[in-house]
């Protein structure tokens, strides 16, 4: 199994740019999460899904979009970037079962925008 | 919501060493996870310990539910075990809140 896999690994955009990044996981997990870091911090939510065709509104919402058409695939959308949108993305699934909740990250994204 | 924080946020170490990290919580909680953030930034899960106490090789960690903390134990430093430490708690399903971390540098 890859896990949980994002597309593109780096990415410079613009200010005013939009961009989607790709999150999948082959573990048919329910949750899938989108969480940003900036330097010297921990990670914050963005949007959560706790599954197919449902998303939900995380700590830092504002400027992004998401969407979860497949059960597979969580969207990670910036409509129109600003440069306060430079960060790391980390997506992340879960399941319930024997381990609730337990998330498991993928590699990030490494986003400036300038 | 849920504060966490996380002590020391900075520990230098000769290699061989043994150390303590900590993680204090400010609400109930029936998620906590360990990861370790290696020098290329990938997140790498340590333990996922709501309560009691596990071993994964040099590593363990336990959480006291009760008293809200959890600890996590290196032995015999490597410096491969340099990076950041992160403590992640949360409620359910949604939100895993994240301490600032602390960052573990392991010297030769």
């Amino acid at each position: 199994n890859a896990g949980v896999t994002q597309t593109p690994k780096f990415r410079v955009l613009k200010t005013g740019q939009s961009m989607t990044l790709l999150c999948a996981q082959d573990m048919n997990h329910e949750y899938m999460y989108w969480y940003r870091q900036d330097p010297g911090m921990g990670l914050r939510l963005i949007h959560y899904s706790v599954g197919e065709g449902t998303t939900a509104k995380g700590e830092v919402p504002d400027g992004y979009n998401v969407s979860r058409l497949k059960k597979q695939n969580f969207l990670l959308g910036l409509e129109s970037a600003a440069p306060s949108q430079t960060s790391v993305y980390f997506c992340a699934s879960s399941r319930p079962g024997l381990a609730l909740y337990e998330q498991y990250f993928g590699p990030g994204t490494r986003l400036t925008v300038t | 919501g849920i504060q966490v924080e996380q002590s020391p946020p900075d520990l230098i170490l000769q290699e061989g060493a043994n150390s303590t990290l900590r993680c204090n919580f400010s609400d109930s909680v029936n998620n906590l996870q360990w990861f370790h953030q290696n020098p290329w930034g990938q997140l790498i899960n340590l333990f996922y310990i709501p309560s009691g106490t596990k071993q994964n090789g040099r590593l363990s960690a336990t959480t006291v539910a009760t008293e809200r903390y959890s600890l996590l134990y290196i032995s015999s430093s490597q410096t491969t075990d340099s990076g950041v430490y992160f403590c992640a708690v949360a409620e359910g399903a949604q939100k895993l809140v994240f301490g600032q971390g602390t960052r573990l540098t392991i010297n030769p």
